[in-house]
């Protein structure tokens, strides 16, 4: 079974400056996750999906974070425009609807975009 | 709430024993580990369930106290793989994650 793919892997702009991420989550799973990880911290969320619906996005920034997931599947997390304090780790993941073999909200994670603004 | 992990660090030679523990301001239904290793995602361990169930991986352990609204995660007779930062995640939906305890297995 393929994992959650992710791209870029690393991204370096200047400040001010536009900055989109993409997610592919692990096929037939309808929630699918954005989170924020900054160095020696645990994953922060930032939005939730169930299929095309974000159900939970009330740590997204919205004067400059934007998410989107058409159609329920691939999803694009953008920032615009970014700060120097944006640098950090953007991880998605995604789980079955209703939790998968280990119970709820199991997540699996794809390997994260690195972000760097300076 | 975000769960409170404790230590912070841990350094550990192959064979020895650690304990990790992830503690909780409110009920628990379910704590679910994972395990980071640098620079790459965080992977699923194991998720305890109220009642006692637990399912999850085969080398490493762990005991959920619902009364004392904590859990901890038992590695025994380290090994080098085991190195990584390890992060509870409480059964808010979704998950709120620990700050994480980097633990480094050194030979």
């Amino acid at each position: 079974e393929a994992g959650v793919v992710q791209s870029p892997r690393y991204k370096i702009i200047e400040k001010k400056q536009p900055v989109a991420f993409w997610c592919n989550p692990i096929s037939g799973h309808n929630t699918l996750y954005w989170y924020r990880q900054n160095l020696g911290q645990g994953p922060e969320l930032l939005i939730r999906y169930e299929n095309e619906e974000a159900v939970d996005d009330s740590q997204l920034p919205k004067d400059r974070f934007s998410a989107e997931r058409l159609k329920g599947v691939d999803s694009t997390l953008k920032i615009q425009p970014a700060e120097l304090g944006d640098s950090a780790v953007y991880l998605c993941a995604s789980s079955p609807l209703a939790g998968g073999p280990w119970g709820p909200e199991t997540q699996y994670f794809g390997p994260g975009t690195r972000l760097l603004v300076l | 709430q975000q769960p409170v992990q404790s230590p912070q660090a841990v350094i550990l030679r192959e064979g020895e024993d650690a304990v990790i523990n992830c503690s909780s301001s409110k009920a628990l239904y379910s704590v679910h580990w994972y395990r980071q290793k640098h620079g790459e995602a965080p992977v699923f361990l194991m998720i305890l369930l109220k009642g006692g169930e637990q399912k999850g991986h085969e080398k490493i352990s762990a005991s959920f106290n619902e009364k004392k609204q904590q859990s901890s995660l038992y590695l025994t007779a380290s090994q080098l793989s085991y190195s990584g930062t390890y992060f509870c995640g409480t059964d808010d939906t979704p998950l709120v994650f620990g700050k994480g305890t980097r633990l480094s297995v050194i030979a």
